[in-house]
């Protein structure tokens, strides 16, 4: 069946760790987008993708970085975990088009 | 860029009545709107979407209307029920290659017995 899959579903690690927050989809999407979300709160966009090789910022800033060299893998990255850092991460893909998006099940991410 | 505002932020009613939703964009070049729902600890599920060439779109219990003049669209849901409770995000957008989603800050609906 055609979904967007995030992995891992949990993770608790120490400060300065680091962290990569992996998303596949086999919903044959050109368009990838991540999303940080407080429990229940605002959807803040962090990073997107057109297609391979296409990276851009999203309207929150974020210290994590992301990569596409797949189409339908779009991993993200965190250099050195910080406390700050805790919240869900939400993966998301679309068609070019940018409609409608589909959402993963996302990491919800606790740095101690 | 796209701002978009939602209200209320929290919203009880009881089964069985309507519950109504309204945001408001500020981007006339946006033409898609869609409604998610996120119950908790789950991913927001796309529930239903309407383009600018409508005003009205219906989906058994839910419906969205679309105001163009006036920037604003809004989600109804009849007859609610126990499992209609959740976190609704409305959402706009232009489509297109740039296009990006922008978000509500959300309604957490609680439907009581």
């Amino acid at each position: 069946e055609a979904d967007i899959y995030q992995t891992p579903r949990y993770l608790v690690i120490g400060t300065g760790k680091k962290i990569t927050l992996e998303c596949s989809q086999t919903m044959g999407h050109d368009k990838m987008y991540w999303y940080q979300q407080d429990p229940g709160m605002e959807l803040h966009l962090i990073h997107y993708s057109y297609g391979v090789n296409s990276t851009e910022k999203g309207d929150l800033s974020s210290e994590s970085t992301v990569s596409r060299i797949r189409t339908e893998h779009f991993p993200l990255t965190l250099e050195s975990a910080r406390p700050s850092h805790t919240s869900q991460y939400l993966c998301a893909s679309s068609e070019i088009g940018g409609m409608p998006q589909h959402f993963g099940d996302g990491t919800r991410l606790s740095i101690l | 860029g796209e701002n978009v505002e939602q209200h209320p932020s929290t919203l009880s009613v009881q089964e069985g009545d309507s519950a109504v939703i309204k945001c408001t964009y500020s981007d006339s070049a946006s033409n898609y709107f869609p409604w998610y729902k996120q119950e908790l600890g789950k991913r927001p599920q796309l529930i239903i979407d309407i383009r600018s060439n409508v005003g009205e779109k219906k989906d058994q219990r839910i419906a969205v209307t679309l105001n163009k003049t006036a920037k604003h669209f809004s989600l109804h849901i009849t007859e609610t029920q126990p499992e209609d409770s959740a976190v609704y995000f409305c959402a706009a957008s232009y489509t297109g290659t740039a296009s990006k989603l922008t978000f509500g800050t959300g309604t957490r609906l609680q439907v009581t017995l």
